[in-house]
C-alpha cells in the first residue's frame, strides 16, 4: 500500500535561516505531488505542485521554492525564512485519480 | 474563479445529535467534490468524494454527503455524532483535471459537547 512521509514533524527556526522540508511517497510511481501551507485558523493554500521529476509549478509568489530530485521525493526550501512562513506544511500525492492523499504534516515555527 | 465556501467557521453539536456541515462551490462544469477531515496537528483524511452518478454518497465513519446541482451545494451529514468526530472539516473541488488541482474551503471546526 501507498504511504507518504514528511520530516521533520516539527521545526523551530530563527528568522533568516534556511529551510528544507522533505516529503517521500512509497508504493506508487510517477505521482503528482503537492505542497500546501495551512496558517493558523485558515484553510489550505496550494504552494507548489509537480507532475514529474524536475517539473515544478508555483501557485503563489513567495519566499519558498520546491524541487523534485526523484520520482517520489518532493522538497520545500527557503534560503531565508520570514516570520510569515510559520505554519503547518502538508505534502499530498495523486496517482491516476483526483483524490489527494496527505502526509502527516510539518509544524514550522519561525521566531 | 472556482471557489468553495464553507459558511460556518465553528459548529457545536451535542453528542448523539445529527450534524450537517455546509459547502457551496462555484465551478462551471460538473464538479468533482470531496470532504476531508483533519484532527489537530495531523494531516487530512478523505471522508468521501463525488464524481458522478448517485447524488447521495456514503463515506467512512458513518458520514454521507448530498450533491445538489441546483443549489451548488455538497453538504456533509451524519445522523449521530460521536465525541471522536470533533475535528476540522474541509470541502474541496477539483479545478484542474489535468493536474488534479484542488481548491479547499476555509474549513468548519466541529465541537462536540457531552
Amino acid at each position: 500500500s501507498q504511504t507518504i512521509h514528511q520530516w521533520p514533524a516539527t521545526l523551530v527556526q530563527p528568522v533568516g535561516s534556511p529551510l528544507s522540508l522533505e516529503c517521500t511517497v512509497e508504493g506508487t510511481s510517477n505521482p503528482n505531488l503537492y505542497w500546501y501551507r495551512q496558517a493558523a485558523g485558515r484553510g489550505l493554500q496550494l504552494l507548489f505542485y509537480s507532475v514529474g521529476i524536475g517539473q515544478i509549478s508555483s501557485e503563489v509568489p513567495q519566499n519558498l521554492s520546491a524541487s523534485r530530485p526523484q520520482d517520489r521525493q518532493f522538497i520545500l526550501s527557503s534560503k531565508k525564512l520570514l516570520l510569515s512562513d510559520s505554519g503547518f506544511y502538508l505534502c499530498a500525492w495523486v496517482e491516476g485519480g483526483y483524490e489527494q492523499f496527505f502526509g502527516p504534516g510539518t509544524r514550522l515555527t519561525v521566531l | 474563479a472556482q471557489s468553495v465556501t464553507q459558511p460556518d467557521i465553528h459548529i457545536t453539536v451535542s453528542e448523539g445529535a445529527s450534524l450537517e456541515l455546509r459547502c457551496n462551490y462555484s465551478y462551471g462544469a460538473t464538479p468533482y467534490l470531496f470532504w476531508y477531515v483533519q484532527s489537530p496537528g495531523q494531516g487530512l483524511q478523505l471522508l468521501l468524494k463525488y464524481f458522478s452518478g448517485d447524488t447521495l454518497v456514503q463515506g467512512i465513519k458513518g458520514f454521507e454527503a448530498e450533491f445538489k446541482r441546483s443549489q451548488s451545494s455538497f453538504n456533509l451529514r451524519k445522523p449521530s455524532v460521536h465525541w471522536s468526530d470533533a475535528a476540522e472539516y474541509f470541502c474541496a473541488v477539483v479545478v484542474n483535471t489535468g493536474f488534479q488541482k484542488l481548491v479547499f474551503g476555509t474549513g468548519t471546526r466541529l465541537l462536540v459537547s457531552p
